[in-house]
């Protein structure tokens, strides 16, 4: 069966201490791993698009990694305004539909 | 500006009524989407549609309908058949069909609208 796994649920950082969040995923066939941003009440905002192994992509203070099986949302020096929920999702295998992880809760305190 | 608007943000429905929540595009893409979101669990694929007049159920797609006559637009409808409909709808977007590798099936969202059952 298809599935995202995002660790941890909840994430607390202090202002400028850079950390990592996972996805694992297992899907036949990926056509794309994606990682969104969203804020209470709001709807997600699209971050990145990660297609093979090894790819990476970067915006502002956060990289996106991805190997065979897992993606890492780095963020480094993180400021109180990147707190947020980071959702990931995976595209491929029968379905050719986005399933997306539960998301980490990000918080970032001054 | 490009982007996808939904109305109303909020929507409160009584017991047996029938409710359509709004979901306009501008970024000319075929396809698009409808998700519910719950806490504590992922969002859920309710009914996509690749082409105008054409729509296809997703994984929870009991107790809801949609219609697809416009490329812009792609309205849901929940039923009183639907048993727990408070939640929070979320509409998407994206330029391509399903299946493709590339930016085309990247998905874009509008807003979001809660709907509570009273």
């Amino acid at each position: 069966e298809d599935q995202v796994t995002q660790s941890p649920e909840a994430l607390r950082l202090q202002e400028g201490e850079s950390s990592s969040l996972n996805c694992s995923y297992t899907v036949s066939g990926l056509r794309g791993l994606f990682w969104y941003r969203q804020d209470p009440g709001k709807g997600p905002e699209f971050l990145f698009t990660l297609y093979s192994a090894g790819e990476e992509k970067e915006k502002e203070r956060l990289k996106a990694t991805l190997t065979k099986k897992e993606s890492f949302l780095h963020i480094t020096a993180p400021k109180p305004e990147d707190s947020a929920t980071y959702l990931c999702a995976v595209y491929g295998g029968a379905t050719n539909k986005l399933i997306f992880g539960t998301g980490t809760l990000l918080a970032v305190q001054p | 500006d490009g982007g996808i608007t939904q109305s109303p943000k909020y929507l409160f429905r009584k017991e047996g009524q029938n409710v359509t929540l709004s979901c306009e595009q501008n970024l000319n893409h075929d396809a698009m989407y409808w998700y519910r979101q719950d806490p504590g669990q992922g969002l859920r694929l309710i009914y996509y549609s690749q082409i105008v007049n054409d729509f296809q159920k997703g994984d929870i797609a009991e107790g809801y309908s949609v219609s697809r006559e416009k490329k812009e637009s792609f309205p849901l409808t929940v039923t009183s058949a639907q048993k727990n409909p408070t939640a929070f709808y979320l509409c998407a977007s994206s330029r391509g069909l399903a299946g493709m590798t590339s930016s085309y099936n990247e998905q874009f969202f509008g807003p979001g609208t809660r709907l509570t059952v009273l």
